[in-house]
């Protein structure tokens, strides 16, 4: 089956400009997730959806930084007014069901690179 | 508290050698630990994951080796393949689903 799937794969921009990061989890997964993996580094927890209950935003960097999940389903991560330091991978993950031990997959990520 | 600190950065093996990579952590509330593997221009893959339960768990070439005690956990890559090449990361999770994760091993492996 489909897994996750991420657009743009590439985002080129202009610092100082908005952009817009999709998610399509793999169907039936309650839970999204979105991480950020700068050049050489880890991956940095932004945000987490389960269900219908409120996301847990305490990854998320700044106020510049906001996402939403629509129906349950796909996702969209928001940065405004781009800055350098916000270049990095952004990945987007799926789990089925509420055990955080279950297997979280990812998608291919989407490279944001702000001039 | 919610780092999770991973070794070496880089690692060079040869086919069929051993390659092993450590990864620390600090906060006691984390109760599952698993290994991504990243290939270049891909998201992490699973790879095996632990319960700090048990002190081993191996799947295939793959085993995790626990130490509670210590905070400690580390994969063993057996008889490591050039095909084994790869970033990987630990992570850890105590709930709310959230992975903190180390900073990434880059494993290559020379035929």
């Amino acid at each position: 089956g489909a897994g996750v799937s991420q657009s743009p794969s590439n985002k080129v921009t202009e610092k100082g400009k908005d952009v817009e990061l999709r998610c399509d989890p793999i169907s039936g997964h309650t839970a999204l997730y979105w991480y950020r993996q700068s050049l050489g580094q880890g991956l940095e927890f932004l945000i987490y959806f389960q269900g219908n209950s409120a996301p847990d935003k305490s990854g998320l960097p700044s106020d510049r930084f906001s996402a939403e999940r629509t129906g349950g389903s796909v996702s969209t991560l928001t940065i405004q007014r781009t800055q350098q330091e916000d270049s990095a991978v952004y990945l987007c993950a799926s789990l089925k069901g509420r055990e955080t031990y279950n297997e979280q997959f990812f998608g291919p990520g989407t490279r944001l690179t702000v001039l | 508290q919610q780092q999770v600190k991973q070794s070496p950065q880089s690692l060079i093996v040869q086919k069929g050698g051993i390659s092993i990579i450590n990864c620390a952590y600090e906060n006691t509330a984390f109760d599952y630990f698993p290994w991504y593997q990243q290939f270049p221009g891909k998201g992490p893959a699973l790879l095996i994951a632990i319960r700090p339960d048990v002190s081993e768990k191996k799947e295939g070439r793959f085993t995790i080796s626990f130490n509670k005690s210590a905070k400690q956990f580390s994969l063993h890559i057996m008889d490591s393949q050039p095909g084994d090449s790869a970033t990987y990361f630990c992570a850890a999770s105590g709930g709310g689903g959230k992975l903190i994760f180390g900073q990434g091993t880059e494993l290559s492996v020379k035929p």
